[in-house]
Formats: structure tokens, C-alpha cells, sequence
């Protein structure tokens, strides 16, 4: 079975500032992971996903993701955030590149202030 | 094209009555998934269809939800009759089944008093 734990249900950063959300996983077999956002009133969106191609993920909106096997995370990370990054975003696992169902992480919510 | 659509958007119920949740996939997407997040908890997986059959209905959580998928195309999921703890945003997520990439709707609020 596999789990997702992202640390802090709430992030909060000033405009400009480094956008650094956290995700750690549990996998028994080579994981699939996937960073999705929430906008308000809208779904889900795929933001990246690791498919072992490439340990650093580039994703849109200027975010990416490093995967790092021994420390079993996938951290999203922005260089300057902006105003219209604020949005819940969900870590996913999937264990195969077919059909295998999502397992969530419960969610970090990212505030920008001004 | 269009996206996963679903509808209601909202639905507020008394306990005990029933609601039926529609979702609409992407056409050609042969996979419809359908998850569930419940106030502060995670999204959670509820079932999978490929096609028109159940792939994995592991994750129902008891014998008042009912799902199906007409002819491989929409989804219906009816709770009856509906509970408390039944309230929550339910999301449809649907993928082509050559990716794992799954694209989702914008979810339905479910309220019940």
C-alpha cells in the first residue's frame, strides 16, 4: 500500500518570495508522482508528475519537483511566487503508468501576501 | 475540447433522501474515476471504471453508493439513503488508459442536514 504526507496544511509567503511545499511518500514498489492544484471553484490540475525519465520535474506555471529516492520525497518548489499561485495543492502516488487509482496527500494550502 | 464536466455543481439534502451525482468525461476516455474529500481529511479513491465495467470498487464505502456508467460514457453515483458523514466534494477524474495522467472535474459539494 501507499501513503503521501505533505507537511503543513497551510503555507503562507510574501510575494517574490521561494515557494517550497513538501511531500513524502511510501511506496513498496517505484513510484509514479504526480503535484496537482486547486484553484477556487475549479478541479484539479495537473501541475507535474515524476515518471523516473528524470529525477528533477519541470512542470507549468514555473513550478518543479525533485525527486529523491532516500529521503522518499517529491517537494514542489517555485523560485518567486506570485499573487495568483495562491491555490490548495495535492501530492499524489500512483504505483503503475496505466490505470492505477491516486493516493492523495491531504492538501497544503498556499497563502501570497503581498 | 471539454473538459470533465460534472453536475450539480452543489447539492444540499435532509438526511435520508437521496442524490444522484452526475459525471461527464472527456470523450474517448475509456477510464472514470471517482474520489470523494471529506472536510480536512484527504481525496479519496471510491471506484474505476473501464468502460462500462467496474474495475475497482475497493474504496465505496458502504452499500448506499451505487455507481454506474451508461454504455462506457457518463457516470452516475447515487447515494440513497443519504448520511451525515456522507457530506463532502465529490470528484470525477477521467484518463485514456495509455497515461496515468488522470484529468478532473471541478467536484460537487454535497451537504446533508
Amino acid at each position: 500500500a501507499q501513503s503521501v504526507t505533505q507537511l503543513g496544511s497551510h503555507v503562507s509567503v510574501s510575494e517574490g518570495a521561494l515557494v517550497l511545499l513538501r511531500c513524502n511518500y511510501s511506496s513498496s514498489v517505484p513510484p509514479y508522482l504526480f503535484w496537482y492544484v486547486q484553484y477556487p471553484n475549479q478541479g484539479l490540475q495537473l501541475l507535474l508528475k515524476y515518471t523516473s525519465a528524470a529525477t528533477l520535474v519541470k512542470g507549468i506555471n514555473g513550478f518543479e519537483a525533485e525527486f529523491k529516492k532516500s529521503e522518499t520525497s517529491f517537494h514542489l518548489t517555485k523560485p518567486s511566487a506570485h499573487m495568483s499561485d495562491a491555490a490548495e495543492y495535492f501530492c499524489a502516488v500512483s504505483v503503475d503508468s496505466g490505470y492505477s487509482t491516486l493516493t492523495f496527500g491531504k492538501g497544503t494550502m498556499l497563502l501570497v501576501s503581498p | 475540447e471539454a473538459g470533465v464536466t460534472q453536475f450539480p455543481s452543489h447539492s444540499v439534502i435532509e438526511k435520508g433522501q437521496t442524490v444522484t451525482l452526475r459525471c461527464d468525461p472527456i470523450s474517448g476516455h475509456d477510464n472514470l474515476y471517482w474520489y470523494r474529500r471529506v472536510m480536512g481529511k484527504e481525496i479519496k479513491f471510491l471506484l474505476h471504471f473501464v468502460k462500462e465495467s467496474k474495475q475497482d470498487e475497493s474504496g465505496m464505502p458502504n452499500n448506499r453508493f451505487l455507481a454506474e456508467r451508461t454504455g462506457g460514457t457518463y457516470s452516475t453515483l447515487k447515494v440513497q439513503p443519504a448520511e451525515l458523514e456522507d457530506s463532502g466534494v465529490y470528484f470525477c477524474a477521467s484518463s485514456p488508459g495509455t497515461t496515468n495522467e488522470q484529468f478532473f472535474g471541478p467536484g460537487t459539494r454535497l451537504t446533508v442536514l
